[in-house]
């Protein structure tokens, strides 16, 4: 499809494992977002990539969240040591450039039990 | 600290009537606001955006109006269809970096 693809849709996994989720932005489209959703509130942002490189990385909570975007398209947003407060749904978006509207997936939705 | 603030959780409206979606913001360097559309398993879809030069932006049936001086903007849909029952985030950005900040959302129900 044309949009933004995101994947897994869902993961469970147990307290202290290692996630990645994996976005795809629409083709040629140069910005890339990361945020984070949980039950109740808006998305929060996380980190943004303009190109190859993470032009603002304010959002992420903590060092066990790591974002790559290596060749300036698909992006891996990657978790250490889960715990139970990083469930939620992770959501990725992309746009033209960064004062474009953005176009979101259908997010991940991450589990830790 | 919320800088962008929908304070009604839920709205309910009947079909064809007016529905008016409100948010404010305590940020004043926002450059400009956006307003996405959620359905339940889906990602946030783009509706309008107004800069914060303008007053007002229509497209079709949406129609957001800014009042600066108020810090507050509200989305106007004429008329309601139940398709556009679903949860309404608004959003401003600052022009250097692009990150949307969202309010907490506002769940629209259009009954027909």
């Amino acid at each position: 499809g044309a949009g933004v693809s995101q994947t897994p849709s869902n993961k469970v996994t147990e307290k202290g494992k290692y996630v990645e989720l994996r976005c795809d932005p629409i083709s040629g489209h140069t910005a890339l977002y990361w945020y984070r959703q949980s039950l109740g509130q808006g998305p929060e942002f996380l980190i943004y990539f303009q190109g190859t490189g993470a032009a603002d990385d304010s959002g992420l909570p903590n060092d066990r969240f790591f974002a790559v975007r290596p060749e300036g398209s698909v992006s891996t947003l990657k978790i250490q040591r889960t715990e139970r407060g990083d469930s939620a749904v992770y959501l990725c978006a992309s746009s033209r450039g960064f004062n474009q509207p953005q176009h979101f997936g259908d997010g991940t939705r991450l589990s830790i039990l | 600290d919320q800088q962008v603030k929908q304070n009604s959780p839920s709205l309910s409206v009947q079909e064809g009537r007016i529905s008016i979606l409100n948010c404010d913001y305590t940020n004043s360097m926002f450059d400009y606001f956006l307003w996405y559309k959620k359905y339940p398993a889906e990602g946030p879809t783009f509706l309008i955006s107004i800069s914060s030069i303008k007053d007002k932006n229509e497209d079709g049936r949406f129609t957001v109006f800014l009042n600066k001086s108020a810090k507050h903007l509200s989305l106007h849909i004429v008329p309601s269809q139940p398709g556009d029952s679903a949860v309404y985030f608004c959003a401003g950005v600052y022009n250097q970096g692009g990150k949307l900040i969202f309010g907490q959302g506002t769940e629209l129900s259009v009954k027909p």
